[in-house]
């Protein structure tokens, strides 16, 4: 099946820094989804790409599609300790379904501040 | 106001037990699913529902059941014929379209004693 791969697994920063993270599939996706989960609630999404080369900002949010579309990559800006949490990517699952997601391992952020 | 609703938000058991974890949306969302979470991994799926009456096995579907006989309600049971069914539960929902965008419950933490 597909699999995404998601780096890093973990990152720890300072509060003000930027973050990169990036997630790539084995195959190519018509849209990625980037979401959020807070310790102990369910995982919400941030923002959504549909098509490839898109950049699309959310705050201090900003994510793109990758050309190849087998890519995409998440940046936050100026991180502050509310950004704490477990980030995943996710993109249509495979066989073409329209219901199903595959979702990458995520990347835990740890701010201090 | 609109979402997804899990409970119990921990649900203790003894092992041997079938338990049950309730999961309703007032989306009007026609899809549903169960994700099964274990600490430092990705999102697993169990089962999901594209409509009334109708579900399909995840990756994960052995030891679970599910019931899907009215749109707002997709309850997962556990059955004691899952191996190891200490973890967090998550259910989501979505209506199908352009990035099959799933939205998260806080989700129910089992612990099996």
């Amino acid at each position: 099946g597909q699999q995404l791969n998601q780096s890093p697994q973990s990152m720890f920063i300072q509060e003000g820094e930027d973050v990169s993270m990036n997630c790539t599939s084995s195959s190519i996706f018509n849209t990625w989804l980037w979401y959020k989960q807070e310790p102990g609630e369910g995982p919400v999404l941030l923002i959504a790409l549909y098509k490839a080369g898109e950049l699309t900002s959310n705050g201090r949010l900003t994510a793109q599609f990758g050309i190849t579309r087998k890519d995409s990559f998440l940046n936050i800006s100026a991180s502050i300790p509310s950004d704490v949490g477990i980030y995943f990517c996710a993109g249509p699952g495979s066989g073409g379904s329209n219901y199903k997601l595959t979702f990458g391992k995520g990347t835990l952020l740890t701010v201090n501040p | 106001d609109g979402g997804i609703t899990q409970s119990p938000k921990y649900l203790f058991r003894k092992e041997g037990q079938n338990v049950t974890l309730s999961c309703e949306q007032n989306l009007n969302h026609d899809a549903m699913y169960w994700y099964r979470q274990d600490p430092g991994q990705g999102l697993r799926l169990i089962y999901y529902s594209q409509i009334v009456n109708d579900f399909q096995k995840g990756d994960i579907a052995e030891g679970y059941s599910v019931s899907r006989e009215k749109k707002e309600s997709f309850p997962l049971t556990v059955t004691s014929a899952q191996k190891n069914p200490t973890a967090f539960y998550l259910c989501a929902s979505s209506t199908p379209g352009r990035g099959n965008e799933q939205f998260f419950g806080p989700g129910t933490r089992l612990t099996v004693l």
